[in-house]
């Protein structure tokens, strides 16, 4: 398997502009997770879905963010519109049972200028 | 709501020695799993180890093993005979069993391995 996949790995965009994420889960995991890291915060969980329903998402900043998870194997996250204080790395997770660990992807960089 | 503290911001250990690092948590649960995970300057996140809460003996994986004390609610990692490639930022996370099987994670220490 590949991993959990996520797109892009990088991304620069202007304020004010929408940003879309992208995660490609471990085929057959049926958890699915959003994470955002920065200095000031660490890891914070955004939304987590199972089965691809969404279960929690308490962790959303704010109404900006919205995140779908439409088939087992793709999951986005939306900014609209985005600001530079969203500026941090975006960490998609996957698990089977979740006791044995998530596998993470690569993370998006998102720079809001 | 659970808490998992990292004290040890940034922590130093020359090659081939010994190091630990500390973790403590706040839980009044009794049924839980904890990890330790590893994120290089390539910023993937590495599951490194994890511990049962049920399980007395603590989980070892080569060089990686912890110290779990859970009346203590401390959950160390001591990375042996330390390399190069361990230079890292480690995460300590807790996971509730049975509430959705969510991480929550520490504020992270930045080991350095020195050459």
């Amino acid at each position: 398997d590949a991993g959990v996949i996520q797109s892009p790995r990088h991304e620069v965009t202007e304020m004010g502009q929408e940003v879309t994420l992208r995660c490609k889960p471990i085929s057959g995991h049926n958890s699915l997770f959003w994470y955002r890291q920065t200095m000031m915060r660490g890891l914070e969980l955004l939304i987590y879905f199972n089965n691809n329903v969404p279960i929690d998402d308490s962790g959303m900043p704010e109404d900006r963010f919205s995140a779908k998870m439409p088939n087992a194997s793709f999951s986005t996250l939306k900014i609209q519109p985005s600001e530079p204080r969203d500026s941090a790395v975006y960490f998609c997770a996957s698990s089977l049972e979740g006791v044995e660990g998530y596998t993470f992807g690569s993370g998006t960089r998102l720079t809001v200028v | 709501a659970q808490t998992v503290t990292q004290s040890q911001p940034e922590m130093s250990v020359q090659e081939a020695e010994t190091v630990t690092l500390s973790c403590t948590y706040d839980t009044s649960e009794s049924n839980y799993y904890l990890f330790w995970y590893k994120q290089p300057p390539s910023r993937q996140m590495i599951l490194v180890i994890r511990q049962e809460a049920y399980k007395q003996q603590n989980a070892t994986e080569n060089r990686f093993s912890v110290n779990f004390q859970k009346a203590a609610k401390s959950f160390s990692l001591k990375i042996s005979d330390s390399q190069l490639g361990d230079t890292a930022m480690y995460f300590c996370a807790f996971m509730k069993r049975n509430a959705g099987n969510m991480l929550t994670f520490g504020g992270g220490t930045r080991l350095m391995v020195k050459p």
